[in-house]
């Protein structure tokens, strides 16, 4: 059984360009949830993705947006970064609601 | 906002056992109580839940009040390795996503 992938674990953009972050779930889960955790904070939710359909979202303007594919696996967009964008963010997978188990996140530098 | 209250920081001696303190006076009677840490940029490993009854894994020990107004996390032989932030949240199984962490606390176990 796989755990949750995040890919790429590192990336460096500027300000108003627009970054793809993808998440895979684990195997047997069918909702994906995304959180943005800034330095010395802890995470914030961003939006939840169920059977490939936005499910609940947090406080986070529209230029965040995202997909759910049928296996399952979603990715997260940020058009027109700010510099305040900068975060690590987190990918977290569960099955229906229950206990959400997170990947190893995607290091977001925004310059 | 969090429905928890943790202190900010804690010592414990390589060891012995780490008892970490929630408060979540305000729960509900179908809120579970997660527990996850956060190893320093690494994404958060989930721990132990529960809902009334004491629980027990690999990891630790959750030990809920009788009125569920507070619980204790036990780590019952820390080592250097269990160093993280340990978050506390209270959240509704199968409910639409989020998990709203606090700032936790951070556990420096020491030899």
């Amino acid at each position: 059984e796989t755990g949750v992938t995040q890919s790429p674990t590192h990336l460096i953009k500027t300000r108003g360009q627009q970054v793809t972050l993808r998440c895979s779930s684990q195997s047997g889960h069918n909702t994906v949830s995304w959180y943005q955790q800034a330095l010395g904070q802890g995470p914030q939710f961003i939006f939840q993705y169920y059977r490939e359909e936005e499910n609940g979202r947090g406080n986070f303007p529209p230029r965040f947006s995202g997909l759910q594919f049928p296996n399952y696996s979603s990715e997260l967009n940020v058009n027109a970064l700010e510099l305040d964008d900068s975060a690590l963010y987190l990918c977290a997978s569960s099955f229906s609601g229950t206990t959400q188990y997170f990947g190893p996140g995607t290091r977001l530098t925004v310059l | 906002d969090a429905k928890t209250t943790q202190p900010p920081s804690m010592d414990c001696a390589e060891g012995r056992a780490a008892n970490l303190p929630c408060n979540h006076s305000t729960i509900s009677g179908n809120e579970y109580v997660y527990w996850y840490r956060q190893i320093h940029s690494q994404g958060p490993q989930y721990i132990i839940h529960g809902l009334k009854n004491n629980e027990t894994n690999e990891m630790a020990s959750l030990i809920i009040t009788e009125d569920r107004k507070s619980s204790t996390l036990i780590l019952p032989h820390a080592t250097l390795r269990d160093t993280a932030v340990y978050y506390c949240i209270v959240r509704e199984q199968g409910s639409q996503g989020n998990l709203i962490f606090g700032k936790g606390t951070k556990l420096s176990v020491k030899p």
